[in-house]
């Protein structure tokens, strides 16, 4: 049981360039988030998905696109990076959107020059 | 909206010593409030959680309380310990808000001096 991974760990981008980061869950939760952490910083949701083939933006949308085609991955795309998205992704899941648990993945640690 | 207001930033104590966290929140529809612990360089980690119908949670050295008519929650950590040094985020669950997710606090770093 390998909980919530993410793929890769680190990258360096440039301006301009794009990249997706895989999330993969073997919970089989239905919700799953992105969010982003800046240093010092709290967290912010970016998107997220309350069920396979659904999406919903959350605080920080714009520059992000996501899909769920499959129940266990949430794929998050960066279509051209810019040096304000600098920061550390984490993904989570959690059985349900109500008051249930979220699980973190490791992070990426994404930096865009 | 659910809107979460964590204070302090930062929280500096001796070893041994007790920290408490405070968070209010604005829907008092909400109705579960996790917290989370994150070490430096690690992925947050629910650490205690708290529904509506209890006034106050205990495990081990730490301790939530929760005050719905004021609409504010508190971590209490006793007896700290150097590995408790981490960021703390409080949580809220806006139950009205359909689909809407939990809404995290901006986080405390809570560092213990030995």
């Amino acid at each position: 049981n390998a909980g919530v991974t993410q793929t890769p760990k680190f990258r360096v981008l440039k301006t301009g360039q794009s990249m997706t980061l895989l999330c993969a869950q073997d919970m089989n939760h239905e919700y799953m988030y992105w969010y982003r952490q800046d240093p010092g910083m709290g967290l912010r949701l970016i998107h997220y998905s309350v069920g396979e083939g659904t999406t919903a933006k959350g605080e920080v949308p714009d520059g992000y696109n996501v899909s769920r085609l499959k129940k266990q991955n949430f794929l998050l795309g960066l279509e051209s990076a810019a040096p304000s998205q600098t920061s550390v992704y984490f993904c989570a899941s959690s059985y349900s959107g109500e008051a249930n648990e979220q699980f973190f993945g490791p992070g990426t640690r994404l930096t865009v020059l | 909206g659910e809107n979460v207001e964590q204070h302090p930033s930062t929280l500096s104590v001796q070893e041994g010593d007790s920290a408490v966290i405070k968070c209010t929140y604005s829907d008092s529809a909400s109705n579960y409030f996790p917290w989370y612990k994150q070490e430096l360089g690690k992925r947050p980690q629910l650490i205690i959680d708290i529904r509506s119908n209890v006034g106050e949670k205990k495990d081990q050295r730490i301790a939530v309380t929760l005050n719905k008519t004021a609409k504010h929650f508190s971590l209490h950590i006793t007896e700290t310990q150097p590995e408790d040094s981490a960021v703390y985020f409080c949580a809220a669950y806006p139950t009205l808000s359909g689909n809407t997710p939990l809404v995290f606090g901006k986080g405390t770093r809570l560092s213990v001096i030995a």
